[in-house]
């Protein structure tokens, strides 16, 4: 079935570090790809998005590449900042579906 | 900036008791949704609408579960007999497109004692 597999964290990092989080799926069809973030104590918040494959989403200094070779859609980020620590959550839409489809959240931590 | 809101942000029940947890959309939006997070676990869908009915439901969301849009504005989540196993928290979320573009309230926390 549809699924969404992403590194597990907790991931550390010190502020200006680069960052990657894994992500890959399975899905039938050509779904969309997303990242969301939960600040601690909010809702999830829509990060980036690419609807097609080799489409890169980029926002706030984050890129994904949807890369349907190897169905991923890893997050980086070339420099961290202590305001980035959240958990960040790695999905698919299917409109067949409709539904988003998470992967299991990435706690980040940056540290001074 | 529009944002879809839910009420309450916590509540306690005792386990068999009726629940019923609230969300108001963006007021134009079309589609709406469900899910929930266990502590520590993944978001899980519960279930979508659209068009005044359920266009998709997961295993999670049983007989105990049903939703509704009583008015123009709000979408509702009822469970009928709580479960300990109920205690998440419940997050609603609404697109104008169904897309997977969904903006996402802060959440209930539900805890089933």
């Amino acid at each position: 079935g549809d699924s969404v597999t992403q590194m597990e964290g907790p991931v550390t990092l010190s502020e200006e570090a680069f960052l990657t989080i894994n992500c890959t799926y399975t899905a039938t069809g050509y779904p969309s790809l997303f990242w969301y973030v939960q600040y601690p104590g909010e809702g999830l918040q829509l990060l980036l998005k690419a609807t097609k494959a080799d489409d890169k989403g980029s926002n706030k200094g984050f890129e994904a590449t949807y890369r349907k070779e190897t169905t991923s859609f890893h997050l980086e980020k070339g420099s961290v900042q202590v305001s980035d620590s959240a958990v960040y959550f790695c999905a698919h839409f299917t409109g067949g579906g409709n539904k988003l489809t998470f992967g299991t959240g990435t706690q980040l931590k940056v540290e001074l | 900036e529009p944002e879809v809101t839910q009420t309450p942000s916590h509540q306690v029940t005792q386990m068999g008791q009726e629940v019923i947890l609230r969300c108001v959309p963006i007021s134009n939006h079309l589609y709406f949704y469900w899910y929930r997070q266990i502590l520590g676990q993944k978001v899980e869908f519960l279930v979508s609408f659209y068009n005044n009915e359920i266009s998709e439901k997961s295993e999670i969301f049983d007989d105990q579960f049903s939703v509704e849009r009583p008015d123009g504005s709000n979408f509702t989540l009822k469970i009928r007999s709580t479960k300990l196993e109920d205690s998440a928290m419940y997050f609603c979320a609404s697109t104008g497109r169904g897309t997977g573009e969904a903006f996402f309230g802060q959440g209930t926390r539900l805890t089933v004692v």
